[in-house]
């Protein structure tokens, strides 16, 4: 198995432009998380999916963030408009059971929003 | 709800020493325990899981936990270290049957000193 591709690996645009980044999860796994992971903050859980269906998006910072999950084989993660302390890596994780089994991960996107 | 504390932020072993990585959850059952790794630039990596069963549990290159109930922990060891085990290692918890996804600490930092 190829595991979770994330694309792209690197982005860097100027505040105020839209992001957008995007995830295909293993497949035959029913639930996919999004992650942003900083220095200051560490890992931190933005959304999470669940057979397509969002199950909790407590963790989106701000309506600035959405996700979206159209099939079982793609998502997004979309930043409009960005801002500087946007930037981190994204990581994307798959999972094959319940919320609370094993994740995969995928390489992540790193950001910079200059 | 779930927690996760990994008191130890940086540790140091000489190449060829043991190694033992502290995590300590908080839950009111027994929970699902996992441990990953995160190399320079890339994701997160399981490497190894505890659902039940036998308290210790091996994993990938060398690793094994150990689930003490009785301390609410779930320590990480490894025999003898090599350098390319230096890394950041995330201990993290999921509550059976629950919807809130896993719960990650904070990490712990490793260093191999040649």
């Amino acid at each position: 198995d190829a595991g979770v591709i994330q694309s792209p690996r690197h982005e860097v645009t100027e505040m105020g432009q839209e992001v957008t980044l995007r995830c295909k999860p293993i497949s035959g796994h029913n639930s996919l998380f999004w992650y942003r992971q900083t220095m200051m903050r560490g890992l931190e859980l933005l959304i999470y999916f669940n057979n397509n269906v969002p199950i909790d998006d407590s963790g989106m910072p701000e309506d600035r963030f959405s996700a979206k999950m159209p099939n079982a084989s793609f998502s997004t993660l979309k930043i409009q408009p960005s801002e500087p302390r946007d930037s981190a890596v994204y990581f994307c994780a798959s999972s094959p059971g319940p919320l609370t089994y094993e994740q995969y991960f995928g390489p992540g996107t790193r950001l910079t929003v200059t | 709800a779930q927690s996760v504390t990994q008191p130890d932020i940086h540790i140091t072993v000489s190449e060829g020493a043991s190694l033992e990585l502290r995590c300590n959850y908080s839950y009111g059952a027994t929970p699902y325990l996992f441990w990953y790794v995160q190399s320079p630039g890339q994701g997160l990596q399981l490497l190894l899981k505890y659902f039940s069963g036998d308290t210790l549990v091996q994993g990938i290159k060398g690793f094994e936990a150990e689930f003490k109930r009785s301390q609410s922990s779930f320590n990480l060891r490894k025999p003898s270290v090599h350098w390319s085990d230096a890394a950041e290692y995330f201990c993290a918890v999921g509550a059976p049957g629950g919807a809130d996804g896993l719960t990650f600490g904070k990490g712990t930092h490793l260093i191999i000193q040649p």
